[in-house]
């Protein structure tokens, strides 16, 4: 079965410091690989999406960056954190030709 | 511009009875729709889903109803539980990319 795990769960950093969040999933090949971000009392906000080792399309402009190195591998980034970056960070993955998209467990992001 | 759309943040219903949480769509694009629970700190779990090709689709307690020419979806609750009071996501995709979500409402259920 497939599994997706993303870290670290919860992290505090300062203003000015940089960001990285790793997701990996197991059991699949080949997958289409996404992340989202829910600010607080909000939606699911896609930031980012891969449909590929290397190639990553952005949603939205902003501070924070993705790359995806492995073909099951997923992180994001960001060189100098905001504080309007804080919230929930999800990973995602989807394996075409499925429709459904599964999540990671999330990771909570503080900017202090 | 808001694609999928949750126009109630909130719902409250009395154990037992019937929950019903709405969802409103604009990109006639969209070939298929699923909902999603979420409780705090936690990713989102799938529930149910339904192809553009369909109008309804039931698993278990939980039925959702599709209405292409209004753009309208809805997912009902029966009977509602306690434990299912979470967060639910209405979403949407294309061909299964790029999955679009609401703004999701926050079901109550009471004992």
């Amino acid at each position: 079965s497939q599994t997706i795990h993303q870290w670290p769960a919860t992290l505090v950093q300062p203003v000015g410091s940089p960001l990285s969040l790793e997701c990996t999933v197991e059991g699949t090949s080949n997958p289409n690989l996404y992340w989202y971000r829910q600010a607080a009392g909000r939606g699911l906000q896609l930031l980012f999406y891969s449909v590929g080792i290397g190639q990553i399309s952005s949603e939205v402009p902003q501070n924070l960056s993705a790359s995806r190195p492995q073909d099951r591998q997923f992180i994001l980034s960001s060189k100098k954190l905001l504080l309007s970056d804080s919230g929930f960070y999800l990973c995602a993955w989807t394996r075409p030709p499925g429709n459904t998209i599964y999540f990671g467990e999330g990771s909570w992001l503080t900017v202090v | 511009d808001q694609q999928v759309k949750q126009n109630s943040p909130s719902l409250s219903v009395q154990e037992g009875r019937i929950s019903i949480l709405n969802c409103d769509y604009t990109n006639s694009m969209f070939d298929y729709f699923l909902w999603y629970k979420k409780y705090p700190a936690e990713g989102p779990t799938f529930l149910i889903s339904i192809s553009s090709i369909k109008d309804k689709n039931e698993d278990g307690r939980f039925t959702v109803f599709l209405n292409k020419s209004a753009k309208h979806l809805s997912l009902h609750i029966v009977p509602s539980q306690p434990g299912d009071s979470a967060v639910y996501f209405c979403a949407a995709n294309t061909g299964g990319f790029k999955t679009i979500f609401g703004a999701g409402t926050r079901l109550f259920v009471k004992a």
